[in-house]
């Protein structure tokens, strides 16, 4: 199947910093990314969606200015947490559908464990 | 807005059949039903899709009645390595994408 690969895997970053985290598509273009946080025990909370060459879409609730999203190439999209806090520390998952069409299988990433101290 | 509602957790044993039912009352007519098992520190997995009666694959099979309010994952005779996280999913569009929504999904531990 299609891989998609997030880097790094997992970061500690000093409190007011700002952390990147990457999210690639290896072997397919993606014009939308999603990137969702997991806090430990709970589900998958959908964040944004990143689309190719445009702003990102984010949902009710997450801060824009908090949480940069930038999707400059159709195999690339970032996810920056500026000024970060312990609050943010959380597990970081995006995912990309190989085909522009609906209910298809969309591949997540391995996801990245963010700690902020 | 398709909600799914899961079982919180359940419990099995090396060898048995588990079933996981979901439900999702207000399915539209062109959504599917997709399920995807997550373990810890990793992204979810997609496991197996349905539209309407019954798919199988080479890990589980789906279950999905006339009405399509519901849906049953099926794990044949489940290892530990079974244990896991599984979710539900009816898709969301989104500019012809699927938007994702995650429920709280149904932890599953299996025992030796």
């Amino acid at each position: 199947g299609a891989v998609v690969s997030q880097h790094p895997s997992w970061v500690i970053c000093k409190s007011g910093t700002s952390v990147k985290i990457e999210c690639r598509s290896l072997d397919f273009q993606a014009t939308t990314m999603f990137w969702y946080r997991q806090f430990p025990k709970q589900s998958l909370m959908l964040m944004a969606t990143s689309n190719e060459g445009s702003k990102a879409t984010y949902e009710q609730g997450v801060e824009k200015d908090k949480f940069l999203i930038n999707h400059a190439s159709l195999t690339l999209s970032t996810l920056t947490v500026t000024s970060a806090h312990p609050e943010d520390s959380s597990f970081y998952i995006c995912s990309a559908n190989p085909l522009r069409q609906r209910n298809t299988e969309a591949f997540f990433g391995q996801g990245t464990r963010l700690t902020v101290v | 807005l398709a909600k799914t509602t899961q079982p919180i957790s359940m419990d099995s044993y090396e060898g048995q059949e588990v079933n996981i039912t979901c439900s999702h009352n207000n399915i539209a007519t062109n959504d599917y039903i997709t399920w995807y098992q997550q373990f810890p520190s990793q992204g979810p997995r997609f496991i197996i899709q349905g539209y309407k009666t019954k798919v199988t694959n080479e890990v589980a099979s789906l279950f999905i009645p006339a009405d399509r309010k519901s849906s049953t994952l099926s794990l044949p005779r489940v290892s530990l390595s079974d244990t896991a996280v599984y979710y539900c999913l009816v898709g969301i569009d989104s500019g012809g994408y699927n938007k994702l929504i995650f429920g709280a999904g149904t932890r599953l531990a299996v025992h030796p």
